[in-house]
Formats: C-alpha cells, structure tokens, sequence
C-alpha cells in the first residue's frame, strides 16, 4: 500500500529559525515521484517541488531546500530563516498511477 | 499561467439536495481530480479522470459521482447530499496520462450542507 505520514501536525516557531518538515513515504514502486506543496490561508494549493526517486541529490531554492533519502523513505523539507508569510499548510505527496496521495499535512506558523 | 477554476468559493446547500461541483481547466490537460480535504484528514482522492468520458474510483467515493463530457471539465456530483458532506472541496488537473508531473488546483469550493 502506499502512504505518506507527516508525523508533525503543527510546528510554531520565531521568524529567522530554521524549521524541518518531516515527510515519511511508503511505496512499493521501483520509480516515483513525490512532492510538496505549500497552502496558504488564501486555500489555494502552490507546487513547490517534484523529485525523481532515482535522484538522490539534495535540491536547494532560495530559503528552501529538500533531502531525500530513499533508505529512509524520508523527504524532508526544511526552511531556512523562516518569515512570517511562511506561515501556510505544507503537504507530502506521493505520486500513485496517475494521482497523487497525500500526507495529512503540518500547519507551520512563524510569528514576528 | 495555467488556471483550474471551480464555479463557486462557498455553497451552502440542503441535506438531500443534488449538487454539482464543476471545474475547469484551461491547459489541455488529460487527467483531472476531485479531492476533498478535512481538518486532521489532509487530502483524500475522491474520483479522478484520465480521458473524456473515463473515470476512476479514489479512496473515498461513495456518495459522489462525477461527469467529464469534456476534456476541460470535470464535475463532482453530490446525489443526495448530506451532512458529513460539509468539507473543502479541492480540484486538479496535470497533463500525463501515464506518470503524475505537476498538478495545478483551483481555489477550493467551501461546501457547507444543513
């Protein structure tokens, strides 16, 4: 079966900490992509990265960066020095046949 | 910039009303989704679409149909709608038909049964 747990349901920190998304996956697939996506209160889902489960490497963007780990089963999501309009639900997903699945999802709140 | 639009934000609607949630998407996309999201729950797939006119059952489609006569539209029909209806309904489209790449959502229709 495949699955994806966000063990954390809401994370609070400061403005300018660093925080860490955790994404737990389950998949029997050889070849997968998984993804994040980020919420804000506006509702509407934003894309923020898809990987290849044949690419290890760790990917950077701005203030963001992700580490995938295949032994694990872990892609992770960390925020550097994070800003109040980081504040959004985060979700994990795991690419399943043509749809995705996707974890329960972390509310991230960065206050000033 | 690609534009998943569902028709309404809000609806409020009676229990054992029939209602249609409809949405469109302007980028030629083959696959199309219907996901409902609760508070504690995440996502959930309800249906999904890969052509016109197929469907396929998600993880939670009961009490829902769904309709795509054509490739941009995708409707989410509720037969009879009761109150543990009341959710965030959320639509998708991406443009493979074989593998998932980036799928676009629209703004989300807030449904509210009594």
């Amino acid at each position: 079966a495949q699955k994806v747990t966000q063990a954390q349901t809401e994370i609070s920190v400061v403005e300018k900490e660093d925080v860490t998304l955790d994404c737990v996956y389950e998949t029997r697939d050889t070849t997968y992509y998984l993804f994040w996506y980020k919420q804000p209160p506006s509702g509407e889902l934003v894309f923020l990265i898809r990987r290849n489960s044949f690419d290890e490497q760790n990917e950077i963007s701005g203030r963001y960066s992700w580490n995938f780990q295949k032994s694990t089963s872990s892609f992770n999501f960390t925020i550097t020095a994070s800003q109040v309009v980081d504040s959004a639900v985060y979700f994990c997903a795991l690419e399943a046949g043509t749809a995705l699945i996707f974890g329960k999802g972390t509310t991230l709140s960065v206050s000033s | 910039d690609v534009k998943v639009t569902q028709s309404s934000r809000y609806l409020v609607k009676r229990t054992g009303e029939k209602v249609f949630l409809e949405c469109v998407q302007d980028m030629d996309h083959e696959n199309m989704f219907w996901y409902r999201q609760d508070p504690g729950l995440g996502l959930r797939l309800i249906y999904f679409s890969y052509d016109v006119k197929m469907k396929e059952k998600g993880d939670i489609p009961e009490g829902y149909s769904v309709s795509r006569e054509k490739k941009e539209r995708f409707s989410l029909i509720l037969e009879s709608a009761s109150t543990n209806q009341t959710s965030m309904y959320l639509c998708a489209s991406s443009s493979s038909r074989y593998r998932v790449t980036e799928a676009f959502f629209g703004q989300g229709t807030r449904l509210t049964v009594v």
